[in-house]
């Protein structure tokens, strides 16, 4: 595998469900991202991974909990979610590099539907 | 704090028309611009990137020219093709951050 890599691409669940998304990058980046993006909706940052530590949650609802066990590894756990949060979810890695502004390398995706 | 702007709307042209996608920015210090691409069902890929003033990148016939004076990043291709039909997103990150400030991406069309 190269890339980064998501899984499953697709998965439906029922709102007392619990699921996870998993992504995994074999880049040897330091930072680990989760993106929403719905339709006709700007792409939403929602977390930030940087060498395994959280430095960014943007006011994400706590039925989302994300967990980075290493740099090459991200987890979003899903439970008690909502229709409305039915969309893509998308993964991303970039090197971590300080002081330079790091492009970022995205994953294929989750399309996530909630019944 | 960082930003970009898009044009607003889907953009439909013909095969081997001239293709402008406007974006600009507002930004402190010293910005990296950025033009990802998203094809049907995938996530974003990186089309092309600039690191400073006045620099062009350029991609698969794509450029962008980043433009200091007048904070914009507008992605040109002198003849598209139908395999173009995708969203185009701008991109500003900023220098000592992880984030990327993206634009609201615009669908292009390609008829052939």
């Amino acid at each position: 595998e190269t890339g980064v890599t998501q899984t499953p691409r697709h998965l439906v669940m029922g709102m007392t469900n619990k699921k996870s998304l998993k992504c995994e990058q074999h880049l040897g980046h330091n930072a680990m991202y989760w993106y929403k993006q719905s339709a006709k909706k700007p792409l939403e940052l929602m977390f930030v991974y940087n060498f395994k530590e959280q430095t960014e949650n943007n006011s994400v609802p706590s039925r989302f909990s994300p967990e980075c066990p290493n740099s090459s590894h991200l987890f979003l756990h899903l439970h008690t979610l909502q229709p409305e949060d039915s969309a893509l979810y998308l993964c991303a890695s970039s090197p971590g590099r300080t002081g330079e502004a790091n492009e970022q390398f995205f994953g294929p995706g989750t399309r996530l539907t909630v019944l | 704090g960082n930003s970009v702007t898009q044009m607003e709307g889907p953009v439909t042209l013909s095969e081997e028309a001239f293709l402008t996608i406007n974006c600009t920015y507002t930004a402190t210090g010293y910005p990296s611009l950025f033009w990802y691409v998203q094809y049907p069902g995938e996530g974003l890929q990186l089309l092309l990137k600039a690191t400073k003033a006045d620099d062009k990148g350029s991609n698969k016939g794509f450029e962008a020219t980043y433009r200091k004076e007048t904070t914009s990043f507008h992605l040109e291709k002198g003849s598209v093709q139908v395999s173009d039909s995708a969203v185009y997103f701008c991109a500003l990150g900023g220098y000592g951050n992880n984030r990327l400030a993206f634009g609201k991406g615009n669908q292009v069309v390609v008829i052939p």
